[in-house]
């Protein structure tokens, strides 16, 4: 248990479907994170939040939403996704967005796009 | 952005050490990190070298980093059937929340 939980562990969605993906941290941090980790590949920073704003979008498409209503709640909301969007969708925190504050990954969102 | 690479695979017999290498690119980075994936699992933080230092040991792990070469390696003492995992090697800097990530390395003990 790293103290970041994620919802739901596993999802199937069809490319016309709606879904949300939510992450909470126990931990009293200000930064949150979506990585996304495909098979064999090195993980991709999505999108950053310190403090709820978004600090970073990196060239993520708009199918991909995210919201941060408060330091410990992180949403990514999915619609109209495509199969090349099935992985592994990581939610991470931090105490600050400093590189000495380490990462706590949560155990990730299984999501298969139909 | 920083390149980080790793072989993909290891098999390991258990009572063995094993290690797994990693090439970086960036030599700016100020941290490198190990990070362990297992099944169903997120990512957890191993254990980090500062670009500082050559040698890092704690318990059964020990870092190597040989800043020249830009290499950096993970060995694993009397490898367990819990060692079993992805391993990731990451690169940072003290001022940037950004990590560059290998593609990470299956490690299997076998009996």
């Amino acid at each position: 248990e790293t103290g970041v939980t994620q919802t739901p562990r596993h999802l199937v969605m069809g490319m016309t479907n709606k879904k949300s993906l939510k992450c909470e941290q126990h931990l009293g941090h200000n930064a949150m994170y979506w990585y996304k980790q495909s098979a064999k590949k090195p993980l991709e920073l999505m999108f950053v939040y310190n403090f709820k704003e978004q600090t970073e979008n990196n060239s993520v498409p708009s199918r991909f939403s995210p919201e941060c209503p408060n330091s410990s709640h992180l949403f990514l909301h999915l619609h109209t996704l495509q199969p090349e969007d099935s992985a592994l969708y990581l939610c991470a925190s931090s105490q600050g967005l400093e590189g000495y504050n380490e990462q706590f990954f949560g155990p990730g969102t299984r999501l298969t796009v139909l | 952005g920083e390149d980080v690479e790793q072989s993909l695979f290891l098999s390991v017999r258990e009572g063995d050490s094993s290690v797994i290498n990693c090439t970086y690119t960036d030599s700016s980075s100020t941290y490198l990190y190990w990070y362990k994936q297992e099944p169903g699992a997120g990512l957890q933080l191993l254990t980090y070298i500062f670009s500082n230092m050559d040698m890092k040991q704690d318990q059964r792990l020990t870092v190597l980093l040989n800043k020249k070469d830009k290499h950096l390696s993970l060995r694993i003492a009397d490898t367990q059937t819990g060692d079993s995992a992805i391993y990731f090697c990451a690169g940072g800097s003290s001022n940037d929340y950004k990590l560059s990530f290998g593609a990470g390395t299956t490690v299997t003990v076998r009996a």
